[in-house]
């Protein structure tokens, strides 16, 4: 079957840095996206990644290695605006999109 | 307005009821869809509309039924529903519904409690 593995919950500190970890096993691969999410809200496009390597925007990062089927997405310098839920999704050979549960994150000052 | 609006945001409904979700999308997208939120679960995907054309129907109950009249708007016609169909219900819209690259933008969703 095909599935996304990331982290539940993380909590991180005002200003720190916080790295969240995506696997996945999917049917083919046809790019991974990042998606934030904050309660009560939509979720919205953070980031896309089809080949290997570190996409940057701004404060935040999303790291893709298709060999290990592994993304992480990397916030710098939070701020207590970015505690939300961040999800990751995964586009199979059929161009269908596999979801994760998404990782709560909570930011503390 | 702009982007993917759905009415109502809350709705409480008893196992009898018949209700809609309704949601508009101003961004000139070709494709929409219809996912269920239950918490600490992936997103399910249910209905996806291409060109005003069903091509996805994950095996969603009966009691569920979509209507998407044009391609800016999109319904989920709700009835004799069951409490575990208590979920956010999100509505999103893309450009195209096959291309890997494909953006979805979402809507706030609808709060549904089935009692």
């Amino acid at each position: 079957g095909q599935n996304i593995d990331q982290p539940t919950e993380m909590t991180a500190t005002e200003g720190a840095i916080v790295q969240i970890n995506c696997t996945y096993q999917t049917s083919g691969f046809n790019g991974l996206f990042w998606y934030q999410q904050h309660a009560g809200e939509a979720p919205t496009f953070l980031s896309y990644n089809v080949l290997d390597g570190l996409e940057e925007k701004g404060r935040f990062s999303s790291f893709l290695s298709r060999s290990k089927g592994y993304s992480y997405l990397l916030l710098k310098e939070l701020q207590m605006k970015d505690s939300a839920s961040y999800l990751c999704a995964v586009r199979d050979s059929n161009y269908q999109l596999i979801w994760g549960a998404g990782t709560k994150l909570i930011i503390k000052p | 307005e702009t982007g993917v609006t759905q009415t109502p945001r809350h709705l409480v409904m008893g196992m009898t009821n018949k209700k809609s979700l309704k949601c508009e999308q101003h961004l000139g997208h070709n494709a929409m869809y219809w996912y269920k939120q239950s918490a600490k679960k992936p997103l399910e995907l249910m209905f996806v509309y291409s060109l005003e054309e069903r091509v996805e129907n994950n095996s969603v109950p009966s009691r569920f039924s979509p209507e998407c009249p044009n391609s800016s708007h999109l319904f989920l016609h709700l009835h004799t529903l069951q409490p575990e169909d208590s979920a956010l219900y999100l509505c999103a819209s893309s450009q195209d519904a096959s291309s890997g690259a494909n953006v979805l933008t979402f809507g706030a969703g609808s709060r549904l409690t089935v009692l």
